[in-house]
């Protein structure tokens, strides 16, 4: 069964750069036609996708985002990864791994989440 | 930054039935785009519920169920139970952002 784990700081200060890691386990990132995403939840509110990545390396963000973001993959550890520099308070949220099947599909895989606040 | 409107609430008795819409425009769901949704319990991870407007994952009800029709997309909850009580949120693709977007979200209460 395919998990996902996100891993990275709980609390960024604003200005700084957030890097936030998934681990794959139970597939590989490699398999063809699926895209690994990062999805966010401010509290309370609804989702915001931030982009996708496919494992050869190809990119697809969020255009609201898309000046501050990066997404990386490492095939030979199974991970893939999200870099958001300049984070303010408006960034405080659940950040969500995700496996989407297709660029344009649905989310079959989510990794359990993990809070980042940004507060001084 | 939600481009899919969803009613805020709906709500029903336990063994009712209630419909959820969702609606987009010509760069979204109107251009063609499959639609999805996802239950969320407090404090969770989303569920995939429905994928590409009507098919159920495996493990996921029959009395839950989809449908697309236009600019629009509906999941529909029949036979409502006390486990329903969740967010829902739909999906879609938009061509303007070449990206996911999803909806405003729903809160399902069981009365």
């Amino acid at each position: 069964q395919l998990q996902l784990q996100e891993s990275g700081p709980g609390l960024v200060k604003p200005s700084e750069t957030l890097s936030l890691t998934c681990s794959v386990s139970g597939g590989s990132i490699t398999s063809s036609r699926y895209y690994w995403g990062w999805i966010r939840q401010p509290p309370g509110k609804g989702l915001e996708w931030i982009g996708n990545i496919y494992y050869s390396g190809t990119t697809y963000y969020n255009p609201s985002l898309k000046s501050r973001v990066t997404l990386s993959v490492d095939t030979s550890k199974n991970q893939f990864s999200l870099k958001l520099t300049s984070m303010t308070a408006a960034d405080t949220a659940v950040y969500y791994c995700a496996r989407l099947y297709d660029t344009s599909g649905w989310v079959d895989s989510w990794g359990q989440g993990t809070l980042v606040t940004v507060s001084s | 930054q939600s481009v899919l409107t969803q009613p805020p609430s709906v709500s029903g008795a336990p063994g009712q039935r209630v419909t959820i819409s969702c609606t987009g425009s010509s760069s979204n769901i109107g251009a063609g785009f499959d639609v999805h949704w996802y239950q969320q319990l407090p404090g969770t991870a989303p569920k995939l519920l429905i994928y590409t407007n009507s098919n159920r994952p495996s493990g996921v009800p029959d009395r839950i169920s989809g449908s697309k029709s236009g600019t629009s997309a509906s999941l529909a909850i029949t036979g409502l139970q006390a486990e329903d009580e969740a967010d829902y949120f739909c999906q879609s693709f938009d061509s303007s952002l070449s990206g996911s977007v999803f909806g405003t979200g729903t809160k399902v209460t069981v009365l």
